[in-house]
């Protein structure tokens, strides 16, 4: 079992809608995670850290954290085309990567 | 702050060839990061220094790879008799410590 897992996609929905991207952890040790966003043949780029659990937001990005199920998501409101890429989510300490969501937002 | 520089963008080589690529972190970042990535996956950790102390490699970092970074500023990654399953995306990071990580936008190797 890989340490954070995500579902590679893609996920396609369409503009203004909210999206939902998700990932699991396995070990307990590590309680703080990150967003990246990453655009073809570009490098990952931090959207934002999440805290041990709950929410946090900025903009329109939310992150959320639940310890119990070690489950890791983050939310886009009002969706659109600029915010299609790849999401990856990864340990606080950037050594372990999830596979990445691929996101496509519909004109 | 001009982010994080590497060199070359791409690469092609033949199988059985040295190649070398080179990191420029942040100026003032002493943490820098080496990853590989394949199509479909996320960043796989080779290995990081701070500043010229190589303070962890993962298991994928066989020995034909070897990174330097002699003087705490940039950083060499040098892959020695390439295979063809070397062919990847090589990505380099910088950082404070426990700080924001920021990418380069990679090398793009093939192997032929």
């Amino acid at each position: 079992q890989k340490e954070v897992e995500q579902d590679p996609g893609p996920l396609s929905v369409p503009e203004g809608a909210i999206v939902s991207l998700n990932c699991t952890y396995s070990n307990s040790a590590f309680q703080y995670f990150m967003w990246y966003r990453q655009y073809s043949r570009k490098g990952p780029e931090l959207l934002m850290y999440t805290y041990s659990s709950g929410n946090k937001e900025d903009g329109r990005f939310t992150a959320q954290v639940d310890k119990s199920s070690k489950y890791i998501s983050l939310f886009i409101r009002d969706s659109q085309p600029s915010d299609s890429a790849t999401y990856l989510c990864a340990r606080a300490d950037g050594l372990t990567f999830g596979k990445g969501t691929h996101l496509i937002i519909q004109p | 702050d001009t982010g994080v520089s590497q060199d070359p963008r791409h690469k092609i080589t033949k199988r059985g060839q040295n190649v070398t690529f080179r990191c420029d972190p942040i100026s003032e970042h002493n943490r820098l990061y080496w990853y590989r990535q394949t199509l479909g996956q996320g960043p796989e950790f080779l290995t990081y220094f701070q500043n010229e102390a190589q303070l962890e490699k993962s298991r994928l970092l066989s020995d034909r790879f070897s990174a330097e970074r002699p003087k705490g500023s940039f950083s060499t990654l040098e892959i020695q008799r390439t295979e063809q399953g070397d062919s990847a995306m090589y990505l380099c990071a910088s950082s404070l410590p426990g700080g924001k990580l920021f990418f380069g936008s990679g090398t793009q190797l093939s192997v032929l």
